[in-house]
């Protein structure tokens, strides 16, 4: 079934860890996202891709870093995790243009210790 | 860049009555505006997208409604219902544009 999936979709670790989050979409969509959401509140645009090998920052600063080396993945990697990492972490995906329909995965819910 | 403004912020209503959720935007250039909603532990979905050739859509009890020259579009909920109970976020963005620009979002209860 075409969708957009995220592992883990829970994760207690503590401070310093590397982590990396997984998302994966099967609709061949070209542009991928990372929002990160404290619960019922603002989306908050950490990480774009346009394509393979196209990787943008968002609008809010993020320690966290991304790779795009096939279309359908996109994982997110924090090198040292810190209580301020702490959050909700959404991917969503979109087929090419930004008017086109956004996809979110279910999430990964992060707590850093 | 794109500025969108999402009112009010919480918004509490009784079962049956309707619901009005209103946002605004600042870049002229923007032609698409979808509404998502977010149910507690869920992840955004889609529920009713409208483009600027169009000034009303509707879909059952849901409906948004885009006045261009005033920037700024609505979504209206009628008969609502416990389920109706969630966080709705309004966006904004143009063909070219890069991402969606999201509105803060709105908490909506509806009690029975």
């Amino acid at each position: 079934e075409a969708d957009i999936y995220q592992t883990p979709r829970y994760l207690v670790i503590g401070t310093g860890k590397k982590i990396t989050l997984e998302c994966s979409q099967t609709m061949g969509h070209d542009k991928m996202y990372w929002y990160q959401q404290d619960p019922g509140m603002e989306l908050h645009l950490i990480h774009y891709s346009y394509g393979v090998n196209s990787t943008e920052k968002g609008d809010l600063s993020s320690e966290s870093t991304v790779s795009r080396i096939r279309t359908e993945h996109f994982p997110l990697t924090l090198e040292s995790a810190r209580p301020s990492h702490t959050s909700q972490y959404l991917c969503a995906s979109q087929l090419g243009q930004a008017t086109d329909t956004q996809y979110f995965g279910p999430g990964t819910r992060l707590t850093v210790l | 860049g794109e500025n969108v403004e999402q009112h009010p912020s919480t918004l509490s209503v009784q079962e049956g009555d309707s619901a009005v959720i209103k946002c605004t935007y600042s870049d002229s250039a923007s032609n698409y505006f979808p509404w998502y909603k977010q149910e507690l532990g869920k992840r955004p979905q889609l529920i009713i997208d409208i483009r600027s050739n169009v000034g009303e859509k509707k879909d059952q009890r849901i409906a948004v409604t885009l006045n261009k020259t005033a920037k700024h579009f609505s979504l209206h909920i009628t008969e609502t219902q416990p389920e109706d109970s969630a966080v709705y976020f309004c966006a904004a963005s143009w063909n070219s544009g890069y991402a969606l620009n999201f509105g803060k979002g709105t908490s909506l209860l509806v009690t029975p």
